[in-house]
């Protein structure tokens, strides 16, 4: 079975400030990872998603993140935050193949202050 | 490409009444569809799994005879929630995945805007 825990539930941060929000996984076969954000009352957005490939994957709005398999992270990075960045993330995990399901952590609020 | 819309984007209904959501995918076709709940300050919980053509697959968990799936197209799934109670006031959110992007990219999922539902 796989899993996703993302470490801090709330992260609060000044702006231009960098921030990382923190996620770890488990699993038993090899997974592709994802971090949505979500704004208040709409749905996700893909943020950047890792598949194959460098481990290092650069996504929008400036945002990052790194797969690391021997620590079984995928933290988010950005190395200056904008009070527009105020919103929830969310990690996610899925196996390979196609068609399998998504697995949510329980989200980071990320509030970036003036 | 590949965007997902939800109608209505919010509802209110009265207790024992029926309320019918509509997931599309607007520019591509989707054989499968996801159908999420959300709870306030909460992460997505999976309800079911919609494909085209054939019954849904339910979550452990979830009331099929609740929560009414149907995948009536390969760019329309519904969820209607059946004798709505307070306790079913949620957001609902669908997503599908664009099979024609090809390789890995079918992995990814699209996500609607979601459904805010009151049941008074």
């Amino acid at each position: 079975a796989q899993s996703v825990t993302q470490l801090d539930s709330q992260v609060p941060v000044f702006e231009e400030a960098p921030v990382e929000l923190r996620c770890n996984y488990s699993s038993s076969v090899s997974v592709y990872l994802f971090w949505y954000v979500q704004y208040p009352n709409q749905g996700l957005q893909l943020l950047l998603k890792y598949l194959s490939g460098s481990t290092l994957v650069k996504g929008i709005n400036g945002f990052e993140a790194e797969f690391n398999k021997s620590q079984t992270s995928f933290h988010l990075r950005k190395p200056s935050v904008h009070i527009s960045d105020t919103a929830e993330y969310f990690c996610a995990v899925s196996g390979p193949g196609g068609y399998n399901k998504l697995i949510f952590g329980a989200g980071t609020r990320l509030a970036v202050h003036p | 490409g590949a965007v997902v819309s939800q109608h209505p984007s919010w509802v209110i209904c009265k207790s024992g009444t029926s309320v019918k959501i509509e997931c599309r995918s607007l520019d591509f076709q989707a054989t499968t569809m996801f159908w999420y709940r959300q709870f306030p300050k909460q992460s997505l919980m999976l309800m079911a799994t919609s494909n085209e053509g054939s019954k849904a697959t339910y979550e452990q968990g979830v009331e099929k005879d609740k929560f009414l799936i149907n995948h009536a197209s390969l760019t329309l799934s519904t969820l209607t929630v059946t004798s709505a109670h307070p306790e079913d006031s949620s957001f609902y959110i669908c997503s599908a995945r664009d099979p024609q992007r090809g390789g890995s990219s079918t992995d990814t999922q699209y996500f609607g805007p979601g459904t805010r539902l009151t049941v008074l």
